[in-house]
């Protein structure tokens, strides 16, 4: 079984500071796929950013980046420059064979 | 623009009275979800579709169907619409495979009186 534990409901930042959001996983499957997704007020969910389970190099896509630490199952997504459309649910996910699994999602508000 | 489309966006019905919601794709991709949301609650897969192979999650209850009739549509029917069932349906489509994203309609909200 895959479980995904997102242990902060909210967060605040400030505007144009910088915010990390948790997310640690389980899963006894040797290939998978970490993804952050960003569900705006009333809108539809949409990618953040994706990291391979088997690629030690955090990925980046512009102010957004990842920590990955596989050994402790912990990916982490660090928000820079926080800026007010950044306010959403963020869903921590994992995928092994076209099977996502959520975390219960972080609210973040950005504060101007 | 290429897209995952949901019709309605909200839907009343009423308890015990069959629902159907409807998504359909423009993006041409092979695999289509659908998932349950419930009020601050991460999304549910129910089940997916590859192509015509149905795959259905072991605790979707049965109360649950879908129907898969060509690439471009999927269809989630309710039977017995219960007051639990209330939710944010999402649909989302992907072109298989655990690396590729998955891209989600903006969701049906079911309404159950």
């Amino acid at each position: 079984a895959q479980t995904v534990t997102q242990s902060q409901p909210e967060m605040s930042v400030q505007e144009a500071e910088t915010v990390t959001l948790s997310c640690t996983y389980d899963t006894s499957e040797s290939d998978y796929y970490l993804f952050w997704y960003k569900q705006p007020p009333s809108r539809q969910m949409i990618l953040v950013i994706r990291q391979e389970a088997y690629k030690q190099q955090n990925a980046t896509e512009n102010r957004f980046s990842v920590n990955f630490q596989k050994a402790a199952k912990s990916f982490s997504l660090k928000i820079s420059d926080s800026q007010l459309g950044d306010a959403a649910m963020y869903f921590c996910a994992l995928t092994h064979n076209n099977d996502m699994r959520f975390g219960a999602g972080t609210r973040l508000t950005v504060k101007p | 623009d290429a897209m995952v489309i949901q019709n309605p966006r909200y839907q009343v019905t009423q308890f015990g009275k069959p629902v159907t919601l409807s998504c359909s794709q423009t993006l041409n991709h092979n695999v289509m979800y659908w998932y349950q949301q419930k009020s601050s609650q991460a999304p549910k897969l129910l089940f997916h579709y590859y192509d015509k192979d149905f795959n259905n999650e072991a605790d979707t209850p049965d109360n649950f169907q879908s129907r898969r009739p060509n690439t471009s549509f999927c269809f989630l029917d309710i039977r017995s619409p219960g007051l639990g069932d209330a939710a944010m349906y999402l649909c989302a489509t992907s072109t298989g495979g655990s690396y590729n994203e998955q891209f989600f309609g903006p969701g049906t909200r079911l309404t159950v009186l």
